[in-house]
């Protein structure tokens, strides 16, 4: 059965700080890892889609990488920015069939100003 | 435009009543999900559906019943209740049910059962 951990699971920065948030999960065998953002009181956001052949995504400020062997993923988010706290989730995809995800607990991140 | 909204945002109800969530897509997806989300913040998988017909049912227990009229809709109906169905409902949708899709989510229905 397919697990994902997401540490920290809480995270206070200042403004203007590069911060990582790490992601593992148990069975390699995955399809894809997806990074979401949520807001408070609202639905999550896609940021990026990492295809199991793919080794990193980049979208503005954010970029995340995929290590399938070792079980791991990464979100670097660069040039911190208050409007950047939400809980970001980290997801993997388990098949070609269904998009069925299997989401981690998260990651709680307050940005400072 | 809301790409996938989903009434009621909150409810609140007795043990043993049974209600409905409702979810619409405007993005011309053919794939929808139903995923819960407990106290502890995991989100769940419960129901796909693919051009109205279920494709994934994540043993949840059949007091759940998804109904999806056209493919742009995706109903939740519960039956009977419980407390330990309090948690927010969320409604998503995908291009389609092939993998490597970005999952567009509703803001979520809270449900309160008490």
């Amino acid at each position: 059965k397919q697990e994902v951990t997401q540490i920290p699971a809480a995270l206070s920065v200042p403004e203007g700080e590069n911060l990582v948030l790490n992601c593992s999960f148990t069975d390699s065998a995955i399809y894809n890892l997806q990074w979401f953002r949520q807001d408070p009181g609202k639905g999550l956001t896609s940021l990026l889609l990492i295809q199991s052949s793919q080794r990193e995504q980049t979208s503005g400020r954010l970029n995340a990488s995929l290590d399938k062997s070792s079980g791991r993923s990464t979100l670097y988010i660069a040039a911190s920015q208050p409007g950047d706290s939400a809980t970001y989730l980290c997801a993997v995809g388990l098949n070609n069939a269904g998009n069925m995800l299997t989401f981690g607990g998260g990651t709680r991140l307050m940005v400072k100003p | 435009d809301t790409a996938v909204s989903q009434t009621p945002k909150y409810l609140v109800t007795q043990m043993g009543n049974d209600k409905s969530i409702k979810c619409e897509q405007n993005l011309g997806h053919d794939t929808m999900y139903w995923y819960k989300q407990d106290s502890k913040k995991f989100l769940k998988i419960m129901f796909s559906y693919n051009n109205k017909e279920l494709i994934i049912n994540e043993t949840v227990p059949n007091r759940f019943s998804p109904k999806s009229p056209d493919k742009a809709h995706l109903n939740l109906h519960i039956n009977s209740l419980e407390l330990g169905d309090s948690a927010v409902y969320f409604c998503a949708s995908s291009h389609s049910a092939g993998g490597n899709e970005k999952l567009f989510f509703g803001s979520g229905t809270q449900l309160s059962v008490l």
